[in-house]
């Protein structure tokens, strides 16, 4: 199976703009999160969508949003950019089990820079 | 709640000795753990997880750690480090049962000298 894919991998936006990342789960995975890292906060869920449904929800501005579509590929979007915006964001796809642990799968990444 | 401290930011080995990473984990019910790996440019790999069954977990390229409750740490062991070790570790925990929202530990950077 091809594994979670995210584009683009880098982008350069300036302050005050808006962006859309986009992330495709692994195949038959219906549950995609959504990761923040930066060097000084490390890594923060922003939040979690399970069949087009947010489930789950970080500690995060509402300039920060996201989808899920019927496929499961998700995107988030980020309003009004800030500097500290700068950071890479990482989706993650897992399966979705009623028992046990429902490992998840990291993709590359996406690296936004705000000038 | 929840959280994990990496006791170490910074861990530098020297090749073919052992490897020691060391994470405690605070939770307020039956937590899952767990240690990622992320090299450069690279998404997070998962290395190993404890979700309460044996409480000494064998992970990939000869990693394990041991789930110790009663000093609520989960460190991360390898006997001989090799130089495809270096990268960054992430202990992570979550709440048994429900894997989906992940807080990490702040990470340790594990340089391995040849």
């Amino acid at each position: 199976k091809a594994g979670v894919t995210q584009t683009p991998r880098y982008l350069i936006k300036t302050r005050g703009q808006q962006v859309t990342l986009s992330c495709s789960p692994i195949s038959g995975h219906r549950s995609v999160s959504w990761y923040q890292q930066t060097p000084g906060q490390g890594l923060q869920f922003l939040f979690e969508y399970f069949s087009e449904t947010q489930r789950n929800k970080g500690n995060f501005p509402g300039r920060f949003s996201g989808r899920q579509f019927s496929n499961s590929r998700s995107e988030m979007n980020v309003s009004t950019l800030e500097l500290g915006d700068s950071a890479l964001y990482l989706c993650a796809s897992g399966e979705t089990r009623t028992t046990g642990y429902n490992e998840q799968f990291f993709g590359p990444g996406t690296r936004l820079t705000v000038l | 709640a929840q959280s994990v401290t990496q006791l170490d930011s910074h861990v530098s080995v020297s090749e073919g000795t052992p490897v020691l990473l060391r994470c405690n984990y605070s939770s307020s019910y039956s937590p899952s753990l767990f240690w990622y790996v992320q090299h450069p440019n690279k998404g997070l790999q998962l290395l190993l997880k404890y979700t309460s069954a044996a409480t000494l977990v064998k992970g990939i390229n000869g990693f394990e750690a041991e789930f110790k409750k009663s000093e609520t740490s989960f460190h991360l062991t390898k006997p001989s480090a090799h130089m495809s070790d270096a990268a960054e570790y992430f202990c992570v925990v979550t709440p048994s049962g429900s894997a989906r929202q992940l807080t990490f530990g702040s990470g340790t950077q594990l340089t391995v000298l040849p």
